[in-house]
């Protein structure tokens, strides 16, 4: 069955370390998003893209950066991770051209900077 | 202001209870509208989705939408203890493939 993925699950860091989440999906969808989501605040956008090599930022994009050289994966880099960046982030993905706007999320990174 | 306003609860009810969760939007654009439910300690899976006005139905839940008004509702029937998760409304305008996320309301449903 197609699904998406993200790995790691769990991760402890330090503060001013760099971190990379990844996301991987087998359905094929060209569209994939991060989102970060906190107590009072949902789910936050981050980063997203469209396709192979096509980035955008979201509303929270400072201190993160993705980069798509295939359909199938969106790391997501923590380029000196700060305690502001404790939180669980999520992954999705969707397809175009299908039900408009609907996503599909991965299970999940719960990332902790000490 | 958010886009879109929904009330974190908790809200507590018994098994069987007929649940009534709700969203508000300020974006008349938006045309598309969807429930997310997330379990603890998961990722949000898409529940309902809607377009434009009215209602859908899907086993023991309702998705209602009133852009007069700019109300979204879901309804849950019969509700169990499974139900128990956070609800998460969406809507978007189209197009861009990037929804408008409430904040979720928590629901426990005790037996």
């Amino acid at each position: 069955d197609a699904e998406i993925t993200q790995s790691p699950r769990h991760k402890i860091t330090e503060t001013g370390r760099q971190v990379t989440l990844a996301c991987h999906q087998t359905w094929n969808h060209n569209n994939m998003f991060w989102y970060r989501q906190d107590l009072g605040h949902g789910l936050r956008l981050i980063h997203y893209s469209y396709g192979v090599q096509d980035t955008n930022k979201g509303e929270v994009s400072d201190g993160y950066s993705v980069s798509r050289s295939n359909t199938e994966d969106l790391p997501l880099t923590l380029e000196s991770a700060a305690s502001s960046q404790t939180s669980v982030y999520f992954c999705a993905s969707s397809p175009e051209g299908g039900s408009t706007d609907t996503q599909y999320f991965g299970p999940g990174t719960r990332l902790t900077v000490l | 202001q958010k886009e879109v306003e929904q009330d974190p609860g908790p809200l507590s009810v018994p098994e069987g209870a007929i649940v009534s969760l709700n969203c508000t939007y300020s974006n008349s654009a938006f045309q598309y509208f969807m429930w997310y439910r997330q379990y603890s300690r998961k990722g949000p899976e898409l529940l309902m989705y809607t377009y434009s006005s009215g209602n859908k139905e899907d086993g023991r839940f309702t998705a209602q939408v009133d852009k007069s008004s700019k109300y979204i509702s879901l309804f849950i029937r019969d509700s169990q203890p499974s139900d128990s998760a956070t609800y998460l409304c969406a809507t978007a305008s189209g197009g861009s493939y990037i929804p408008t996320f409430g904040r979720g309301t928590s629901l426990i449903v005790h037996p």
